[in-house]
């Protein structure tokens, strides 16, 4: 079945980065897509970016152009989601999700990061 | 600003039928938004159970459905289940940026 393991929670200082992973399995990981999508605490979701994996096509919310990067690697069907420049309010669950021809599948299982002096 | 509103908040008796609706700032939500619906429990990652407007996944309960009417998305649900008691948003897209509503949390009493 499909499947989407992501990398464990990470605490950082404001100003740094953060790279989070998303581990795909159980389908052929190069002709879908993958979104990323973030939840602050006692927040609603909020969607951060998209990236094909079969041609690296992107597109970023607006508002997080710039500081966001979604990334794929294709020969370990994981997929990267770098957000630079971490600030409090970056504080969240992160989630990467299957997202191919405007269809949402699977998710994965969140990872916290903590933005914290 | 591109703006997606749904009911903060619904209740619904078990067994009844509640539907929930999704609103775009931009006007009236078609197919070409390719409204999709999330389902998110307390402490849990969300799960997607309706995607296209109307499709439903293979772990979707029949229960749920989803359509267009009056210029909004809706989902509905048939016969609620106390644990149906969950937020759900929807996700419309504008020109390839996705954009959630706000939630609607269920009650089920």
């Amino acid at each position: 079945q499909v499947q989407l393991v992501q990398s464990g929670s990470e605490v950082k200082k404001p100003g740094a980065s953060v790279k989070v992973s998303c581990k795909a399995s159980g389908y052929t990981f190069s002709s879908s897509g993958i979104s990323w999508v973030r939840q602050a605490p006692g927040q609603g979701l909020e969607w951060m970016g998209w990236i094909s994996a079969y041609n690296g096509n992107t597109n970023y919310a607006h508002h997080l152009q710039g500081r966001v990067t979604v990334t794929t690697d294709t020969s370990t069907s994981t997929a990267y989601m770098e957000l630079k420049s971490l600030r409090s309010d970056d504080t969240a669950v992160y989630y990467c999700a299957r997202d191919y021809d405007y269809i949402w599948g699977s998710w994965g299982q969140g990872t916290l990061v903590i933005v914290s002096s | 600003q591109t703006v997606v509103t749904q009911e903060p908040s619904l209740t619904v008796s078990p067994g009844g039928t509640v539907t929930l609706t999704c609103a775009s700032s931009t006007g009236a939500v078609t197919s070409g938004y390719n409204p999709n619906w999330i389902q998110q429990k307390p402490g849990q990652a969300p799960r997607t159970l309706i995607y296209k407007t109307g499709n439903k996944h293979s772990w979707t309960p029949a229960r749920f459905s989803g359509s267009l009417l009056g210029g909004k998305a809706t989902l509905t649900l048939s016969g609620v289940e106390s644990e149906d008691e969950a937020e759900y948003y929807c996700l419309l897209i504008y020109g390839g940026a996705w954009v959630f509503g706000g939630g609607t949390k269920l009650t089920v009493l």
